[in-house]
């Protein structure tokens, strides 16, 4: 079974412009999560799909952010425009369904912003 | 807020030895506390997990101790090996509602190196 696909690896910007990250969920998984991981913490969720519907963005910082999940299966996250703080790792997972199951990470999309 | 907090930030732990973990939390609805393993250039991999019905869970070295009136877990790491060096999170989450995410809330992490 094919894990979760992340694009690109590695990226590196400058301070205002814009950058966009890909994910490609398990095969078959109805939910997708975007985490964010400062360097030295634990990962926090940005926006999580249930198909392709927002199940919550409460933490998504939509002055900047955005995200969508076309036919409920890839997803892209958007920073437009960047800010140094956003310099982090961009985890993507994904689950059969809500709630109490395994939730499977990608390697993440490490983004440096200078 | 931190929800979940997490301690040690790193250890050293000797080949063989015990390695232990401890998190605790503040929010008495949560109701599933996983571990995750992290390797370096790659995401949170499930350890192992518990429910608060249970105060012990083991796999293989890997051991959760649950202590619901304190509001607090840990990983026990039996006879620690190298390859177990790591940065090891705790988490928690609340039952799903029906009405919005099962989302994680995340410890800050522990960096485990294991000597040989």
């Amino acid at each position: 079974e094919a894990g979760v696909a992340q694009s690109p690896r590695y990226k590196i910007i400058e301070k205002r412009q814009s950058v966009a990250f890909w994910c490609n969920p398990i095969s078959g998984h109805a939910t997708l999560y975007w985490y964010q991981q400062i360097l030295g913490q634990g990962p926090k969720l940005l926006i999580q799909f249930q198909n392709n519907g927002v199940v919550d963005d409460s933490q998504l910082p939509k002055d900047r952010f955005s995200a969508e999940r076309l036919k409920g299966v890839d997803s892209t996250l958007k920073i437009q425009p960047a800010k140094l703080e956003d310099s982090a790792v961009y985890l993507c997972a994904s689950s059969k369904r809500r709630g109490g199951t395994e939730a499977f990470f990608g390697q993440g999309t490490r983004l440096t912003v200078v | 807020q931190q929800q979940v907090k997490q301690s040690p930030q790193s250890l050293i732990v000797q080949k063989g030895g015990i390695s232990i973990i401890n998190c605790a939390y503040e929010n008495t609805a949560f109701d599933y506390f996983p571990w995750y393993q992290q390797f370096p250039g790659k995401g949170p991999a499930l350890l192992i997990a518990i429910r608060p019905d249970v105060s012990e869970k083991k796999e293989g070295r890997f051991t959760i101790s649950f202590n619901k009136s304190a509001k607090q877990f840990s990983l026990h790491i039996m006879d620690s090996q190298p390859g177990d060096s790591a940065t090891y999170f705790c988490a928690a989450s609340l039952p799903y509602s029906g009405a919005g995410s099962y989302q994680l809330t995340f410890g800050k992490g522990t960096k485990l190196s294991v000597i040989p």
